[in-house]
């Protein structure tokens, strides 16, 4: 079950703040979250595994709500270097691994 | 550790051909996947390796296309008589065994049926 992600695409001055959530309808395990360029491979950016964990390195951080199966992956003052496209994937119990439908975030100077 | 590393890196074919694309994966990772990723869309998962067995096949994958990875190393996947929708990025990923276990992407191979 692919997991549902918002928005699907945003548009951001340098320094500004956005927030983008991944939500499954099944119970999650796990998150991952990527960041793709285009022409290039998913970067990993970071793992969640329990409930109400929250991880973060830089200005990039996410949360995981367990019991809304969601996750929200929050980036702070924004560099130009963010911009790409941004893929959770999830993990439920006993299913494989699946990849969102991805956000895309631009960052404008 | 020098990554993930796929080869090639691009391929043109025509309808009917059969095509195949090699995956060297981290070394000491125990698990291989394979994904297919088509423009503006995420990696759509196709099959995946632990060791040298394969554990799990999407069902969206046609009869045509086949994995091996015979010594639990190298993984190739091969496209017979590819299809112009077959035309896509192809990623492979590795990872240590376990959930939660990050994957790491090769920089995929650019497929391109004509």
């Amino acid at each position: 079950q692919q997991p549902v992600q918002s928005p699907q695409a945003v548009i951001l001055r340098e320094g500004e703040d956005a927030v983008i959530n991944c939500s499954s309808s099944k119970a999650l395990y796990s998150v991952h979250w990527y960041r793709q360029k285009h022409g290039e491979a998913p970067i990993f950016l970071m793992i969640l595994l329990k409930g109400g964990e929250q991880k973060g390195h830089d200005k990039i951080s996410a949360s995981f709500n367990e019991k809304k199966q969601q996750s929200s992956l929050y980036l702070t003052a924004s560099q130009l270097s963010y911009s790409g496209t941004y893929f959770c994937g999830t993990e439920n119990y006993g299913q494989n691994f699946v990849f969102g439908p991805g956000t895309r975030l631009s960052v404008l100077p | 550790d020098t990554g993930v590393s796929q080869d090639p890196r691009h391929k043109i074919t025509k309808r009917g051909q059969n095509v195949t694309f090699r995956c060297d994966p981290i070394s000491e990772h125990n698990r291989l996947y394979w994904y297919r990723q088509t423009l503006g869309q995420g990696p759509e998962f196709l099959t995946y390796f632990q060791n040298e067995a394969q554990l799990e096949k999407s069902r969206l994958l046609s009869d045509r296309f086949s994995a091996e990875r015979p010594k639990g190393s190298f993984s190739t996947l091969e496209i017979q008589r590819t299809e112009q929708g077959d035309s896509a990025m192809y990623l492979c990923a590795s990872s240590r065994t376990g959930t939660a276990e990050t994957q790491y992407f090769g920089p995929g191979t650019r497929l391109l049926v004509l």
